[in-house]
C-alpha cells in the first residue's frame, strides 16, 4: 500500500515547456486535489476532483490543467511554464468529507522553472 | 485581511518546554479545524482534529475558542522530534475550495 505517490520528484523547466505532474493514489479514495506552496504563504489550492471525471478550479488555477479518467490517477499539467509557477506541489487525497477525514499527502514534486 | 493566520516564529524552545501557537481565522462560519505538522521538505501530515470542546493527544492539547476566532496548540514536555513547522486548516465547509492552509508556524527544540 504505497499511499499516495507523485512523480517526479525535482524537475527543472525552460519558461515555455510543458509538463505534466504525475499523482496516484491506491486507498481507493474519491477527493483529489493538487496543492502549490510557496515561502510564506499556504497551501494553495489548484484544481481538485471529486471522483473519475469530475473536476474543478481552485483558488490559483491559471496555467494548469487537470483531468480525472480513472480513481487512482489525477495528473496536473503545466501548459507553458513560467517563473512564477517554481514551487513544491502537493498532491493530497480523502477519503470521506474533508470536514471531517484526513488529507494524506504526496511528498510532493519541487519544480523550478527557469 | 488573511483568511488564516498564524505567527511564523520562528520558535525556539528548549527540551522540555511547554509551547504554544495561535491560529486565528476571519470567517465566523468555519465548520471544522486541523493541525498539521510539516517537516522540512516534507509532505504536511495530521497532527490533529480540533473540537469544540478541545481535545488531548498526549503531549498535544487543541483549543477552539469561537468567540475570538481561533484555535490553538499546546505541546508540552517538548521533545527535539517536535521541531517542525505546524499548520492550521480552517474548514468552511466540505468544499475543497473552501479549506484553508495558514502559512505554518516554525518550531525548533534546542537540545
Amino acid at each position: 500500500n504505497a499511499g499516495v505517490t507523485q512523480t517526479p520528484k525535482f524537475q527543472v523547466l525552460k519558461t515555455g515547456q510543458s509538463m505534466t505532474l504525475q499523482c496516484a493514489q491506491d486507498m481507493n479514495h474519491e477527493y483529489m486535489s493538487w496543492y502549490r506552496q510557496d515561502p510564506g504563504m499556504g497551501l494553495r489550492l489548484i484544481h481538485y476532483s471529486v471522483g473519475a471525471g469530475i473536476t474543478d478550479q481552485g483558488e490559483v488555477p491559471n496555467g494548469y490543467n487537470v483531468s480525472r479518467s480513472t480513481t487512482e490517477d489525477f495528473p496536473l499539467r503545466l501548459l507553458s511554464a513560467a517563473p512564477s509557477q517554481t514551487s513544491v506541489y502537493f498532491c493530497a487525497t480523502t477519503g470521506g468529507t474533508l470536514l471531517t477525514d484526513t488529507q494524506y499527502f504526496g511528498p510532493g514534486t519541487r519544480l523550478t522553472v527557469l | 485581511r488573511k483568511e488564516v493566520e498564524q505567527d511564523p516564529g520562528p520558535f525556539n524552545v528548549p527540551e522540555g518546554a511547554t509551547v504554544a501557537f495561535n491560529c486565528t481565522y476571519s470567517n465566523s462560519a468555519s465548520q471544522s479545524f486541523f493541525w498539521y505538522r510539516q517537516d522540512c521538505r516534507k509532505e504536511p501530515k495530521l497532527l490533529m482534529s480540533v473540537y469544540s470542546s478541545g481535545n488531548e493527544d498526549g503531549r498535544f492539547t487543541a483549543q477552539l475558542n469561537r468567540a475570538s476566532q481561533y484555535i490553538s496548540l499546546l505541546i508540552r514536555d517538548s521533545k527535539l522530534s517536535d521541531s517542525a513547522t505546524y499548520l492550521c486548516v480552517v474548514i468552511l465547509s466540505g468544499s475543497a475550495r473552501q479549506l484553508t492552509f495558514g502559512s505554518g508556524t516554525q518550531l525548533t527544540v534546542l537540545p
